[in-house]
């Protein structure tokens, strides 16, 4: 269990470009959440998917976020024409199929990645 | 829908004193309650959770807390704080009934632990 992985940790773009970060949950894990962070609050849901199928997306989540998981392993997630206001800290996290005991209510939350716009 | 509300942002104890943090969470059906730490530029780790069962339920680095289904609040306690609890963390709720599900946080609490 090498725990979840996000790239970049870290990015700076300007205002107006896109941007894709990319999310590796643990391993046999099929269910996916991106969450947004902002300083001083706490996460906020973007996106979930239970393998390939995206089951719930935030208001949030507006036309210029697009979330995938083609293979139902690793997610990306892309921004386009990004504005200052998109700067935040972006979380991914998964848990385990139900079949797979008492933690499959825990979410497993990778290090993130903190975009800043300028 | 869910909501939480952690009522203190910013709590600074010194090193050795109790703790307690305050979560009060609002909810039209069950819900699972959670609480996360997050150290600077790190992600979420779990702390301890509530299902069912037991109301006063024990997570990890000595912090307990206890689900009050009357107030709807869901308290974190540590007896005897260390310097290196000195994070932010967040209180949670989710939708009881099912594994899956969107986590709704509070806007967390900084505790600083002093020397």
């Amino acid at each position: 269990d090498t725990g979840v992985s996000q790239d970049p940790r870290h990015k700076i773009t300007k205002r107006g470009q896109n941007v894709t970060f990319r999310c590796d949950p643990i391993s046999e894990h099929n269910r996916l959440y991106w969450y947004r962070q902002t300083l001083g609050q706490g996460p906020e849901f973007l996106t979930y998917f239970q393998n390939e199928a995206q089951l719930e997306k935030s208001r949030l989540l507006s036309d210029r976020f697009s979330a995938e998981r083609p293979k139902g392993s690793f997610s990306t997630l892309e921004i386009q024409r990004t504005e200052q206001g998109d700067s935040a800290m972006y979380l991914c996290a998964s848990s385990p199929p139900s079949k797979q005991g008492s933690n499959t209510d825990t979410q497993y939350f990778g290090p993130g990645t903190r975009l800043t716009v300028l | 829908a869910q909501s939480v509300t952690q009522l203190d942002s910013q709590v600074p104890v010194f090193e050795e004193a109790p703790v307690e943090l305050r979560c009060n969470y609002s909810s039209s059906v069950s819900v699972y309650l959670f609480w996360y730490v997050q150290y600077p530029n790190q992600g979420l780790q779990l702390l301890l959770k509530y299902l069912s069962g037991s109301t006063l339920v024990k997570g990890i680095n000595g912090f307990e807390a206890e689900f009050n289904k009357s107030q709807t609040s869901f308290h974190l306690r540590k007896p005897s704080v260390h310097i290196s609890d000195t994070a932010e963390y967040f209180c949670a709720v989710k939708a009881g009934g099912t594994s899956y599900g969107k986590l709704t946080f509070g806007q967390g609490t900084i505790l600083t632990v002093h020397p």
